[in-house]
């Protein structure tokens, strides 16, 4: 069965940066682009990215641009997203959520938490 | 980007009802739509996808509908495990954005 299992919760201070894994399995892991999507306290839905994990190739949301990288390794079949010159309001849950054509996020990681403070 | 609007953002109703909740886009994107389901401390579920398919396993009390700008979901008969919040999502163009969701509560 399609499982997305995410790294664990993280407490960062500002400035500084995070680094999430999503390690797919139950798929061929280079067949599906992968998001990530994120939700802060009491908030809504927030998409942040796509990343194709076969070629690499990425697209960011443009308030997010030059803080944010995502990656894969497919010989781990795992997607990467990392957020630099974190401030509070990057405090949030972070998804990765797999797109399956018409069907767009099918299956959701458990979620991880970042909290950002001082 | 696309702005989807969804209402209402909260409403209450009892177990048996019929609830309708609506998304509406800024500009066209086909039934580039799919909607979700998501319970506290849960991550989201999808429900329907392009604007009137049910994703398998979701029960047919849920529906879809729309194309171009107007949408709507539509729960035949609410069940207490249907109290949780909807989001609709546009995957026309990037980026992708959903609308801004609807609190389900018990009355």
């Amino acid at each position: 069965q399609v499982q997305l299992v995410q790294s664990g919760a993280e407490v960062k201070k500002p400035g500084a940066s995070v680094k999430i894994s999503c390690e797919a399995s139950g798929y061929t892991f280079t067949n599906y682009y992968m998001h990530w999507v994120r939700q802060a306290p009491g908030q809504g839905l927030d998409w942040m990215g796509i990343i194709n994990p076969s070629g690499g190739n990425t697209n960011y949301a443009q308030k997010l641009q030059g803080r944010v990288t995502m990656t894969s390794d497919t010989s781990t079949s795992t997607v990467y997203m990392e957020l630099s010159s974190l401030r509070s309001e990057d405090t949030a849950v972070y998804y990765c959520a797999r797109e399956a054509g018409e069907s767009p996020f099918d299956y959701w990681g458990q979620g991880t938490l970042v909290t950002v403070s001082s | 980007a696309i702005q989807m609007t969804q209402s209402p953002s909260s409403l209450s109703a009892s177990v048996g009802d019929r609830v309708t909740i609506t998304c509406r886009a800024s500009q066209g994107i086909r039934n580039d739509l799919g909607w979700y389901q998501q319970k506290p401390g849960k991550a989201p579920k999808l429900l329907i996808y392009a604007a009137s398919s049910l994703q398998s396993g979701v029960p047919s009390r849920f529906s879809g509908s729309g194309s171009g700008t107007d949408f709507t979901l539509t729960v035949s008969s609410l069940q207490p495990e249907d109290f949780a919040t909807y989001y609709c999502l546009q995957h026309y163009n990037y980026p992708w954005t959903f609308g801004q969701g609807t609190k389900v509560e018990i009355k």
